[in-house]
């Protein structure tokens, strides 16, 4: 299986903060990487496809990069409404794995 | 819109067999892959495995021996079954939509708590 190691775990920060998550592959994966955000007691919502394409209706404050293993998600401007989990998902070859997910946290 | 609703028991004795179905209304089964992923509590996203529309299923491997998915199209409905189940397959059940081409989940259910007690 390919692992998918995130990092940081749990960050903190302000309404404002430029954030940055980091997704890392065991292996190389080309870019086939997704990234979703989770709330509480909701579904995962897809963010990011394809490593840096934005999904449709998805604001344009997140932007995705990387390929091979190192990946990253980045939120320019973070918004009250973007305090919840990230998690990344390989879909170079299955099972389909997921990173361990960052939660982000209202400093 | 499509949307998806997952029943089943929410409350499975150990050693015996979880059992799920997901249903999908504003859409088609038809012509997608459709996906179990599991999510204990405090814990990341495990990928079960998936069907497609054929009937073909993929799982996986460190559940396949106890997992089993199939499909009634006609009823518009997938289904998980999960057998010999412990404490450690506690969690929230979620089914989801795979299409064809690229590895996106687009559409999830909302998840179904499963707890395995006596």
């Amino acid at each position: 299986d390919i692992q998918m190691t995130q990092s940081p775990s749990s960050l903190s920060a302000s309404v404002g903060d430029r954030v940055t998550i980091t997704c890392r592959a065991s292996q190389s994966i080309s870019t086939n990487l997704n990234w979703y955000q989770q709330k509480p007691g909701k579904a995962p919502n897809l963010l990011i496809y394809a490593a840096s394409r934005l999904q449709s209706g998805v604001p344009s404050r997140f932007s995705g990069s990387g390929s091979g293993t190192d990946f990253t998600l980045t939120i320019s401007s973070l918004q009250p409404e973007d305090f919840a989990t990230y998690y990344c998902q390989q879909y170079y070859s299955s099972p389909r794995t997921f990173g361990q997910g960052t939660k982000l946290e209202i400093k | 819109q499509v949307l998806l609703q997952e029943s089943g028991p929410r409350l499975v004795r150990p050693s015996e067999t979880l059992s799920l179905t997901c249903t999908v209304s504003g859409g088609s089964i038809s012509s997608n892959y459709w996906t179990w992923i599991r999510q204990p509590a405090g814990k990341g996203l495990e990928w079960i495995g998936r069907i497609y529309t054929s009937g073909s299923t993929l799982y996986n491997p460190s559940l396949k021996s106890r997992v089993t998915m199939s499909l009634d199209t006609s009823k518009n409905q997938f289904s998980l079954t999960l057998t010999s189940v412990t404490a450690a397959d506690t969690a929230v059940y979620v089914c989801a939509r795979r299409p064809t081409t690229g590895g996106i989940y687009d559409y999830w259910g909302q998840g179904t708590l499963v707890t395995v007690s006596s």
